[in-house]
């Protein structure tokens, strides 16, 4: 089983529909990342949280520490929207930063 | 700041041959990570720095795999000498207080 798991693999919406993703992880975490790939390959880092929720734009973020699971939600979707969503965990080892680990990611197509 | 750079973005190259891809982290960044994607596995790390300082290189596949960062603003990673399966987007990123900040990759296809 891999520690972090993500959900759906593939994702296809209409523009302006709301979307989910979501995110669970089995190891001790100090923080957890969303990363965005673009088709092109370029990878951004949307969010890093450790607890609550976090806003930018039309992107939220959320993370529950005690069940070990995060959402990414995208509310009125666009095209634009449309690319590879990736979470990662930085694993807690000792208080050192750790490394990230990823999730296979979330594939998203928003269709005009 | 220009963000994480890497050079180059293209590398095809034979195998046997030695490959060396370059990383400009973020100034003022304490950290510094090398990754690899494939489709197959997705991405990997390879290698991490903190302070110049290697300190987790479990993730790098053979000793053809060699990291450096000789200073504060530069890293190198070099695979010597290449084969096809080395061929993948290599990522290097950059972080400070765990926000992590990637480059644009370089692609190296090795025939």
């Amino acid at each position: 089983k891999n520690e972090v798991e993500q959900s759906p693999q593939n994702l296809t919406a209409q523009e302006g529909e709301f979307i989910t993703i979501n995110c669970s992880y089995s190891v001790g975490i100090s923080a957890l990342h969303w990363l965005q790939q673009h088709p092109g390959g370029g990878i951004v880092s949307l969010f890093m949280l450790s607890s609550g929720k976090k806003k930018h734009g039309r992107l939220i973020a959320t993370i529950n520490i005690q069940e070990k699971h995060s959402s990414l939600h995208i509310t009125a979707s666009h095209p634009r929207d449309s690319a590879v969503y990736i979470c990662a965990v930085t694993t807690d080892y000792g208080g050192s930063q750790g490394n990230l680990i990823f999730g296979k990611g979330t594939k998203l197509s928003v269709k005009p | 700041d220009a963000g994480v750079i890497q050079s180059p973005r293209h590398e095809v190259t034979e195998m046997g041959q030695e490959v060396t891809l370059r990383c400009k982290p973020i100034s003022g960044h304490d950290y510094l990570f090398w990754y690899r994607q494939t489709m197959m596995r997705g991405l990997e790390l390879l290698i991490y720095f903190n302070n110049n300082v290697p300190i987790d290189d479990s993730g790098m596949p053979e000793d053809r795999f060699s990291a450096k960062m000789p200073n504060a603003s530069f890293s190198t990673l070099k695979i010597q000498p290449s084969e096809p399966r080395d061929s993948a987007v290599y990522f290097c990123a950059s972080s400070i207080q765990g926000l992590a900040f990637f480059g644009q990759g370089t692609r190296l296809t090795v025939v």
